[in-house]
């Protein structure tokens, strides 16, 4: 099986600044890491995701990062908008396993 | 984008009782997965299918769980019989293939009485 780790649980940003959230697992067979954006009361929607042939990718104000060596990733979010305020989970997965999920991060962004 | 319809949206029941929770996954998906997740929580991978078979299940899959895609129409999460600790939301999911994008649905609320 597969561990996730996440943290923070809770992060407050200030509006126009970057939010970090990491998260580490244990199964060095796992090779696939997308992040997922919940927001109350419906279903989480993927919003970047990177495999494990990459250390780095980008797309619109989200940036992932991935150190294998350290099984660690990370998400952040440049330039923090009201909109991004939301719980973020990250997750992990191998071959022929189903995603294991990070306990999730509240976000919070405020003026 | 693509759609996993999920009904009901909410269903209460007694405690012992038998409940289906339905899940229409995308048309050309072959994968296809349950999760749980307590208000607030993370969500907890249940078991994923595919084939007609179940792949994988951790340990919340309980015997009275039970998951079924009979002739390609819904793919269903049966508990019989229900418990006080199954209430939470059940997100169905499903993908196009292995390490592909999972879609979820909007969830099944379960309240156990």
């Amino acid at each position: 099986g597969e561990q996730v780790e996440q943290l923070p649980s809770i992060l407050r940003v200030q509006e126009g600044s970057s939010a970090s959230i990491n998260c580490t697992y244990e199964n060095s067979a796992s090779n696939y890491f997308p992040w997922y954006k919940q927001e109350p009361g419906e279903n989480p929607k993927l919003i970047i995701d990177i495999r494990s042939n990459m250390e780095r990718k980008q797309t619109q104000g989200l940036i992932v990062l991935l150190d294998k060596k350290a099984k660690r990733f990370s998400l952040h979010i440049t330039d923090t908008q009201p909109g991004d305020s939301a719980m973020y989970f990250c997750a992990a997965s191998g071959y022929a396993q189903g995603l294991t999920f990070g306990l999730g991060t509240r976000v919070s962004v405020f003026p | 984008g693509p759609k996993v319809l999920q009904i009901p949206s909410h269903q209460i029941i007694d405690m012992g009782q038998m409940v289906t929770l339905n899940c229409d996954p995308v048309s050309n998906h072959l994968y296809f997965y349950w999760y749980k997740q307590i208000l607030g929580q993370q969500m907890e991978f249940l078991v994923n299918f595919y084939n007609g078979k179940v792949m994988e299940k951790s340990k919340l899959f309980k015997d009275q769980f039970s998951v079924e895609r009979p002739d390609g129409s819904y793919f269903t999460l049966k508990i019989q019989p229900t418990a006080l600790e199954d209430s939470a939301v059940y997100f169905c999911a499903s993908s196009p293939g292995q390490q592909n994008t999972l879609y979820f649905g909007a969830g099944t609320r379960l309240s156990v009485l």
